[in-house]
């Protein structure tokens, strides 16, 4: 069935750096993308979200860009911070299925001093 | 404001048992999920209340799952007989949106069932 993926399952940075989470998704219909951050022992936090008729968008820290013409999606965060260590998941829904997400299997990101 | 809470936090089940997992959500939210995500592969969808109603159940796996929401507050989700594959981590999230789009889901910490 169509999903959403990751590229690297683990990733490493230094804190200070940038850091780059990738995703695709295969579901040409998807029109809503939403990041997600879940620390050890708790649930998922929503961190950004983006539609399907924007490229760019920006909040504290992070940004989400959506390519629709490769169907590809990654998340930003400056000045990546020890707090920074999570998994991310990024998500995607379509119109008449807003309540149906469907999930990646998650980045983790490690973030070392 | 409190956020969604489940309990209990750790289920150790053996294989044949009933467990039940109950979800509160936030108060005044409509919407109420249930997602699970085994064998650390990706969290999928369950299932998806709008007050007491199933608006959509199609993600159960089976008939041993029965998940609901009397009264349109909390809800429980019940696992009878449980079996090994029904090991993972169960979330409930919430959310005032009535699914017309931007569905900011609020999650629980969830439930770690391990089945034995």
């Amino acid at each position: 069935g169509e999903s959403v993926g990751l590229h690297l399952p683990t990733l490493s940075v230094q804190e200070g750096d940038n850091s780059i989470i990738n995703c695709a998704y295969s579901n040409s219909a998807s029109d809503y993308f939403i990041w997600y951050k879940q620390e050890s022992g708790k649930g998922p936090q929503f961190i950004i979200d983006i539609r399907s008729n924007m490229d760019k968008r920006q909040g504290q820290r992070v940004t989400v860009l959506l390519n629709k013409t490769v169907k590809h999606l990654s998340l930003q965060i400056a000045a990546t911070q020890p707090g920074d260590s999570a998994v991310y998941f990024c998500a995607e829904t379509f119109s008449g299925g807003y309540n149906k997400l469907i999930f990646g299997a998650g980045t983790r990101l490690a973030v070392h001093p | 404001e409190a956020g969604v809470t489940q309990f209990p936090s750790h289920s150790v089940i053996e294989k044949g048992q009933t467990v039940t997992l109950r979800c509160d959500p936030i108060s005044g939210h409509d919407n109420l999920y249930w997602y699970r995500r085994v064998m650390g592969k990706e969290i999928k969808f369950l299932l998806h209340f709008v007050k007491e109603s199933k608006q959509d159940e199609s993600g159960m796996p089976n008939n041993r799952f029965l998940a609901e929401r009397t009264g349109g507050t909390y809800s429980t989700l019940k696992v009878q007989p449980a079996e090994l594959e029904d090991s993972g981590v169960y979330f409930c999230a919430s959310s005032p949106y009535p699914g017309t789009g931007e569905e900011k889901l609020f999650f629980g910490s969830g439930t770690q069932l391990s089945v034995l």
